[in-house]
């Protein structure tokens, strides 16, 4: 069984502070690494992908990537309470489907 | 910006009905999926669909469920003969899959259709 997990949270950090997000993945063989925000209610959205070993940046968000420990964390910047959310990871191998964790929750707090 | 759509955002049904739920991929995306979600736990790959086929499937998906593309848009995911356990967020996705690297081929998720079977 392929497992992806992550803590379920809830994450609290107030505004302005970093969020660390981790998630760490069962399958060796996974090169894609997915993270998606969920507000309640809706469908996860993109945040950022990473297939190589190390840290790759887009604006406030940090993905870190270490296929060796089979983790991966997504670092958040100056959090705001609208980055208040379930953050998703998902691994897959190229061309097949997205396999999810359970998601961890986060609250920023003004 | 081009999205996922889906139809219709709410289904209630009756045990033992049959649904089709619908959603226009992408228009220039070759790879379609389903997933749900249960309230309260994780999104769970259903099927995947390339070239008119399915390319892929989880334990889930057994025979009470079906996927069409009947034309060039539209991509359904059909329950024959739905359970109280069916109740679920079901989300359609898509990606390009126009090749080079696949490993960076993002799929993109519609809004969902929530289905309440009774």
């Amino acid at each position: 069984q392929k497992e992806v997990e992550q803590n379920s949270g809830p994450l609290s950090v107030p505004e302005g502070a970093i969020a660390s997000l981790n998630c760490t993945y069962s399958d060796r063989g996974s090169q894609s690494f997915f993270w998606y925000r969920q507000y309640s209610g809706k469908s996860p959205e993109l945040i950022m992908f990473i297939y190589s070993n190390g840290d790759k940046e887009d604006g406030r968000f940090t993905a870190q990537l270490n296929k060796a420990s089979q983790y991966v964390s997504l670092l958040i910047r100056d959090s705001q309470p609208s980055d208040s959310a379930t953050y998703l990871c998902a691994v897959n191998s190229p061309g097949y489907a997205l396999n999810f964790g359970k998601g961890t929750s986060l609250l920023v707090t003004p | 910006e081009p999205e996922v759509t889906q139809t219709p955002s709410h289904q209630v049904t009756q045990m033992g009905q049959e649904v089709i739920l619908r959603c226009v991929p992408i228009s220039n995306h070759l790879y379609f999926y389903w997933y749900r979600q249960i309230l309260g736990q994780k999104v769970e790959f259903l099927v995947s669909f390339y070239n008119n086929e399915i390319s892929e499937k989880s334990e889930i998906f057994d025979d009470q469920f079906s996927v069409e593309r009947p034309d060039g848009s539209n991509f359904t995911l059909k329950i024959r003969s739905t359970k109280l356990e069916d109740s679920a967020m079901y989300f359609c996705a898509s990606r390009e899959g126009s090749g080079g690297a696949l490993v960076t081929d993002t799929q993109y998720f519609g809004p969902g259709t929530r289905l309440t079977v009774l």
